[in-house]
């Protein structure tokens, strides 16, 4: 069955970046885009942006895009989404999610950004 | 940006009660609207798609409708395990965009 499993919870400092996985399982990997979703604390859900596998093309969110890079490793079948110069307002619970009918969500990744 | 409005933003309800959930979007967006359900565990599940295709496994008591503008969520009876949030979100243009969300919660 269809498996989008996230890595594990990251505590960081102030000004570091951190990097985040989605592996995913049950399909082929280049024929669905990969999309990423942050959640603050209480709020409701932003798009950061998606990719796609096949292609490595990317479409971001503005707001991130200073702050997100999006990439995949197709041999792994793994999406990766690095977030940079972290502050506490990148605290939040990030999300990977397949296709645009988003049919299939990860478990999500609580980062924690704190000295 | 779309701008997408929910309401209510919190529902008291009852079980076996029929309930609606409204999103409109601040322009058209073709029928390009999800519906997704969120436990307190965070988990997330995908319930419409396109405005009104039910995703693989979600009960037949859900369903979606709407069109331009505005877009509902239906649930016809209650059931406990519909007691949670229910975001809508549009993907007609970039960037994508959210709902603020509803919380169903128990009478």
């Amino acid at each position: 069955q269809v498996k989008l499993l996230q890595s594990g919870a990251a505590l960081v400092k102030p000004g570091d970046s951190v990097k985040m996985s989605c592996k995913a399982s049950g399909y082929t990997f280049t024929d669905y885009i990969i999309h990423w979703v942050k959640q603050s604390h209480g709020k409701s859900l932003e798009w950061i942006g998606y990719i796609n596998p096949y292609s490595g093309g990317t479409n971001y969110n503005e707001k991130f895009k200073s702050k997100a890079t999006l990439t995949v490793d197709k041999s792994s079948s793994t999406a990766y989404m690095e977030f940079s110069r972290l502050t506490s307002e990148d605290s939040a619970i990030y999300y990977c999610a397949r296709d645009y009918s988003g049919d299939y969500w990860g478990q999500g990744v609580m980062v924690t950004v704190s000295s | 940006d779309i701008q997408m409005t929910q309401t209510p933003s919190s529902m008291p309800a009852s079980l076996g009660e029929r309930v609606t959930i409204s999103c409109r979007a601040s322009q058209g967006i073709s029928n390009y609207l999800n519906w997704y359900q969120q436990k307190p565990d965070g988990t997330i599940k995908p319930l419409i798609y396109y405005t009104s295709n039910l995703q693989s496994g979600v009960p037949s008591r859900f369903s979606g409708s709407g069109s331009g503008t505005d877009y509902s969520l239906t649930i016809s009876s209650l059931e406990p395990e519909d007691f949670a949030m229910y975001y809508c979100q549009q993907y007609d243009s970039s960037p994508w965009t959210f709902g603020g969300g509803t919380k169903l919660e128990l009478k």
